[in-house]
């Protein structure tokens, strides 16, 4: 299994409060992506990274921010949390070399924003 | 919007049967991807086909892909209770950096 770790696996917090999810990598991989996961939506990409300080905006990336400072962090920061993002987030990660695009996923972070 | 969406949105059927489900997709991609997800946990990847192949396989799963009817289906065959999960298509488009998924099919295999 990919050494992928997300902090906090849980949390709930208030509205307009700041919220930091951190992911933390061990196989080197270039790319790192965070996703959102909500019923009766699958997966949507918020952010992801191509390398240290490169990132994109994904589909959903409205009220989120990202930062990537080393290769094995990556972190997702809600800067005024808000009911809307009461959600389940996944951080994956690939190596991305040729036409290859494995994600690995780590477990996932419970946010709840009352 | 999702690229990918799975068909059905939920299965059920008995140990020993086959589970058949379907992707489709929008654009042109480099490859297709499937992943399950058990319950509470992160997604795990199953088996990725590329848009040169037609048909793969991995033990008891079988994935198709049809570039010209932009579909895919997975077939799991003789499914178990553990396969109980919900399943994802993703697909990696050309030009693209990254995975889109569906919606899932979530599958239960009864005992």
């Amino acid at each position: 299994d990919a050494g992928i770790t997300q902090s906090p696996r849980h949390k709930v917090t208030e509205t307009g409060t700041p919220v930091t999810l951190r992911c933390h990598q061990t196989e080197n991989h270039r790319y790192m992506y965070w996703y959102r996961q909500d019923p009766g939506h699958g997966l949507r990409l918020i952010h992801y990274s191509y390398g240290v300080k490169d990132t994109d905006k994904g589909e959903v990336s409205d009220g989120y921010s990202v930062s990537r400072s080393k290769t094995e962090d990556f972190l997702l920061t809600l800067e005024s949390a808000t009911s809307s993002q009461t959600s389940v987030y996944f951080c994956a990660t690939t190596l991305r070399t040729g036409l290859t695009g494995e994600l690995f996923f780590g477990e996932g972070s419970r946010l709840t924003v009352l | 919007s999702q690229q990918g969406e799975e068909d059905p949105q939920a299965l059920s059927i008995q140990e020993g049967e086959n589970a058949t489900m379907n992707c489709s997709y929008k654009t042109s991609i480099n490859n297709l991807q499937w992943y399950r997800q058990n319950s509470g946990r992160g997604l795990v990847h199953l088996i990725l086909i590329r848009s040169n192949e037609r048909e793969k396989h991995s033990g008891r799963l079988r994935v198709t892909l049809d570039t010209s009817k932009k579909s895919s289906s997975l077939l799991i065959t003789a499914s178990r209770a553990a396969d109980t999960a919900s399943y994802f298509c993703a697909t990696d488009p050309e030009g693209g950096n990254m995975l889109t998924f569906g919606g899932g099919t979530r599958l239960m295999v009864k005992p």
